[in-house]
């Protein structure tokens, strides 16, 4: 069946790097992305979304860019702090009527190094 | 800032016996939603409510799960005959009236079955 993806398991970035996690989808019907973040013992917490109508959005230290053409979804954090050590989570929700639950990828589990 | 409240954070119980996880969505929210994480694994959709009746439904949630919104606060995640493979983090989640926009996630109940 169709599926949210993410390519690596694990990213570790030296601190004040910039990172990016991938995400790759499947499902055409998708219209709406987001990124969760989700640290150890916690829900997930809301990063930046994204629509199909557009391309790139930039939000506070991070961006996420949308390719529609070949289904691949990428969070870049500028300036890594060692709190952005989480897991990370692409999710996707499918066009259609009334509330509609997401598909969430696997998780990339993103490590700063001081 | 406004947040999702789920309780008990821990909920351990005996194979067969009935749980019920609550949660308070934030108070504004009209879409509402029960998801869950094995340990490990990706967070999965159970189900969706909006209106006083469940939108959406995975195949995770059969007749052994129900969902009720009693008293127009809580919305609360029933398991009638708990199962070893029920043992997982279930989050709540809650969203606007537009369904396109982020959901809140609250912090989980972890619930052991034994």
């Amino acid at each position: 069946g169709e599926s949210v993806g993410l390519h690596l398991p694990t990213l570790s970035v030296q601190e004040g790097d910039n990172s990016i996690i991938n995400c790759a989808y499947s499902n055409s019907a998708s219209d709406y992305f987001i990124w969760y973040k989700q640290e150890s013992g916690k829900g997930p917490q809301f990063i930046i979304d994204i629509r199909s109508n557009m391309d790139k959005r930039q939000g506070q230290r991070v961006t996420v860019l949308l390719n529609k053409t070949v289904k691949h979804l990428s969070l870049q954090i500028a300036a890594t702090q060692p709190g952005d050590s989480a897991v990370y989570f692409c999710a996707e929700r499918a066009r259609g009527g009334g509330a509609d639950g997401l598909t969430f990828g696997k998780g990339t589990h993103l490590i700063i190094q001081p | 800032e406004p947040e999702v409240t789920q309780t008990p954070s821990h909920q351990v119980t005996q194979m067969g016996q009935e749980v019920i996880l609550r949660c308070v969505p934030i108070s504004n929210h009209l879409y509402f939603y029960w998801y869950r994480q094995i340990l490990g694994q990706k967070v999965e959709f159970l189900v969706s409510f909006y209106n006083n009746e469940i939108s959406e439904k995975s195949e995770i949630f059969d007749d052994q799960f129900s969902v009720e919104r009693p008293d127009g606060s809580n919305f609360t995640l029933k398991i009638r005959s708990t199962k070893l493979e029920d043992s997982a983090m279930y989050f709540c989640a809650s969203g606007p009236s537009n369904r396109d926009e982020k959901l809140f996630f609250g912090s989980g109940t972890q619930l052991s079955v034994l």
